[in-house]
């Protein structure tokens, strides 16, 4: 089946330690994204990437980073500088805008800072 | 910068009746995409409609349509026949060509029986 998977689902953090968030898609789509979701708040864009070993911040880059060395993976990496990272995180991906475009996303890790 | 807005934080529907959920964008280009996603209790994400903005003719899909209002920035969802199974959160959102998905704040949509 394809899709896009996220892992963990639910991930736990101490203060001042960097987590790595997942996220692999078999769909053969050029761009990724990764979306920060607060309680009751829509999808905010940390970052994206259009094509492998390139990719843009979003709005909430800071504190984050990514890499994109393969087309199938887009790892988030939430950094120590991240003041409050608790909340839940979706990856997303979809090919470049054209009439069949649509974002297909991951089930989401919920990281919570203990 | 393009920003999506949804003026309804939460929205209630008596099921088998209907019910439409506002959204309006910012944007000064041209040609661009909309969309509609509901995102249930399980927080999957899941696709309900499109519209390309080149297109005059609203989408539909089965008890889900838009209407869509180029000139206003407007793109509303009606959901006829609402199910207990339609209450979820429901986000808008826009894409230009070449950029990223932008979505609004959701609207938070209860199904009453």
């Amino acid at each position: 089946d394809g899709g896009i998977t996220q892992s963990p689902k639910y991930l736990f953090r101490k203060e001042g330690q960097n987590v790595t968030l997942s996220c692999e898609q078999n769909l053969n789509h050029d761009a990724m994204y990764w979306y920060r979701q607060d309680p009751g708040q829509g999808l905010r864009l940390i970052y994206y990437s259009q094509i492998v070993n390139d990719f843009q911040k979003g709005d909430i880059a800071e504190g984050y980073s990514v890499s994109r060395e393969k087309k199938e993976s887009f790892p988030l990496t939430v950094t120590s500088a991240q003041k409050n990272p608790t909340a839940f995180y979706l990856c997303a991906s979809s090919t470049i805008p054209d009439l069949n475009t649509e974002a297909f996303f991951g089930q989401g890790t919920r990281l919570t800072v203990v | 910068a393009q920003t999506v807005t949804q003026s309804q934080p939460e929205m209630s529907v008596q099921e088998a009746e209907t019910v439409t959920l506002s959204c309006t964008y910012d944007t000064s280009e041209s040609d661009y995409y909309l969309f509609w996603y509901k995102q249930p209790p399980s927080r999957q994400m899941i696709l309900v409609i499109r519209q390309e903005a080149y297109k005059q003719q609203n989408a539909t899909e089965n008890r889900f349509s838009v209407n869509f209002q180029k000139a206003a920035k407007s793109f509303s969802l009606k959901i006829s026949d609402s199910q207990l199974g339609d209450a979820a959160m429901y986000f808008c959102a826009y894409l230009y060509i070449g950029a990223n998905f932008v979505f609004g704040p959701g609207t938070r949509l209860s199904v009453l029986p």
